[in-house]
């Protein structure tokens, strides 16, 4: 079965400059997160999709931040304006999900290393 | 709120020896605890996970980690560390259904031969 797939897998922008980075989770899954990890840290969940509606988005930085689901199936995130700050690898990860569910087993892809200069 | 802990940000061990990596949790109920290993430029990979039942988790690789409640520790362990161990190791944590996982900062392990 293929994985979660991201891209890009790496991008350097300057700051106050906009990105925006893709996800397609495992196919079938129902829930999918985005995680910010700066260097040196464990992953911050970010945002938190079941299906297409939002579950958890209280540490987004919704002044910048901003994601979606599109159909339940693909997600982006978008960063607008970027700062020094936001250089992480931005992780997104999927599960099965569903509240039959007894835990959240996740499944990451590679990741997207942003540098903001 | 629940916590998780990872005491030794750097582990280093011989090849061959012992791989013990500690990890401990807050939590008023007992959690579903997970280890992640992440390889350079890669994402995380499920290394082994406690849900219910035996105490004792064996997962990939030969890693086993141990659930120990009145420890609040699910400490990571190996008998015979390899060279191709050497990566990154997150704990985690997650109440269950829609609760959030919560991980910890990461022990790096090197493996010296």
């Amino acid at each position: 079965e293929a994985g979660v797939a991201q891209s890009p897998r790496y991008k350097i922008i300057e700051k106050r400059q906009s990105v925006a980075f893709w996800c397609n989770p495992i196919s079938g899954h129902a829930t999918l997160y985005w995680y910010q990890q700066i260097l040196g840290q464990g992953p911050k969940l970010l945002i938190q999709f079941q299906n297409n509606g939002v579950v958890d988005d209280s540490q987004l930085p919704k002044d910048r931040f901003s994601a979606e689901r599109l159909k339940g199936v693909d997600s982006t995130l978008k960063i607008q304006p970027a700062k020094l700050e936001d250089s992480a690898v931005y992780l997104c990860a999927s599960s099965l999900g569903g509240r039959g569910s007894s835990y959240n087993e996740q499944f990451f892809g590679p990741g997207t290393r942003l540098t903001v200069l | 709120a629940q916590s998780v802990t990872q005491l030794g940000s750097h582990v280093s061990v011989s090849e061959g020896a012992l791989v013990l990596l500690r990890c401990n949790y807050s939590s008023s109920v007992p959690p579903y605890l997970f280890w992640y290993v992440q390889y350079p430029n890669q994402g995380l990979q499920l290394l082994l996970k406690y849900t219910t039942g035996a105490t004792l988790v064996k997962g990939i690789n030969g890693f086993e980690a141990e659930f120990k409640k009145s420890e609040t520790s699910f400490h990571l362990t190996k008998p015979s560390a390899h060279m191709s161990d050497a990566a990154e190791y997150f704990c985690a944590a997650n109440s269950g259904g829609y609760q959030k996982v919560t991980f910890g900062t990461g022990t790096k392990l090197q493996v010296i031969p």
